[in-house]
């Protein structure tokens, strides 16, 4: 069975400065890697994901992750907040059709 | 392509009650996969269908159950309803089988009141 967490509830940033929000996967075959952004009131917005080939993986409003196999990690980031960034983000994984399953999530605050 | 379509939006029902949800995939999505969002628990899996078949289940009463049509549309429904079923209930679509790579892509929700 494969199972995600990600490590921080809530993370602030300040506008500019780094996005990083860190998930580490459990998985007994190689798995399909995903995240998601949730606004308020909305459902989930797929940033990327991995599934095969390479490790580092662009999504979109300039969010990128990377497959760490021997971490066992996916962290996402950014390299300059923006205060639109402001939301829930969360880590999935599946390691076949659609058994997905997902991290609590994290808070993401961005300080003007 | 049109994305994924939850109905309605909004719902407030009363203890006692039932409630049926719809959600519509995108064109040419077969599986749909219904969840329940609360702060407390966050993002819970309730059950996938495919071609008119559930495939999955989590771990759910017997109170939650879904269907899905020849279309791929599908439903669920809630009976009994209780105050701690109020929450956020995510419908999901995603690519045929053999794609590399499931991906699910979620609609905006209905959100439920249980008074």
């Amino acid at each position: 069975a494969q199972s995600v967490t990600q490590l921080g509830s809530h993370v602030s940033v300040s506008e500019g400065a780094l996005v990083l929000l860190r998930c580490n996967y459990s998985s007994s075959v190689p798995p399909y890697l995903f995240w998601y952004v949730q606004y308020p009131n909305q459902g989930l917005q797929l940033l990327l994901k991995y599934t095969t080939g390479a490790t580092l993986v662009k999504g979109i409003n300039g969010f990128e992750a990377e497959f760490k196999k021997s971490e066992t990690s996916f962290h996402l980031t950014k390299p300059s907040a923006h205060m639109s960034d402001a939301a829930e983000y969360f880590c999935a994984v599946s390691a076949s059709n659609n058994d997905m399953r997902f991290g609590a999530g994290t808070r993401l605050t961005v300080k003007p | 392509k049109a994305g994924v379509t939850q109905t309605p939006r909004y719902l407030i029902k009363t203890r006692g009650q039932q409630v049926t949800l719809s959600c519509s995939p995108i064109s040419g999505h077969r599986s749909v996969s219904w969840y329940q969002q609360t702060p407390g628990q966050g993002l819970q899996f309730l059950f996938e269908y495919f071609s008119e078949t559930q495939r999955n289940k989590g771990n759910f009463p017997g109170r939650f159950s879904g269907r899905q049509f020849s279309n791929s549309r599908s439903e669920m429904n809630v009976s009994t309803l209780e105050l701690g079923d109020s929450a956020l209930y995510l419908c999901a679509s995603s690519l045929p089988e053999g794609s590399i790579g499931p991906t699910q892509y979620f609609g905006p929700g209905t959100r439920l009141t249980v008074l």
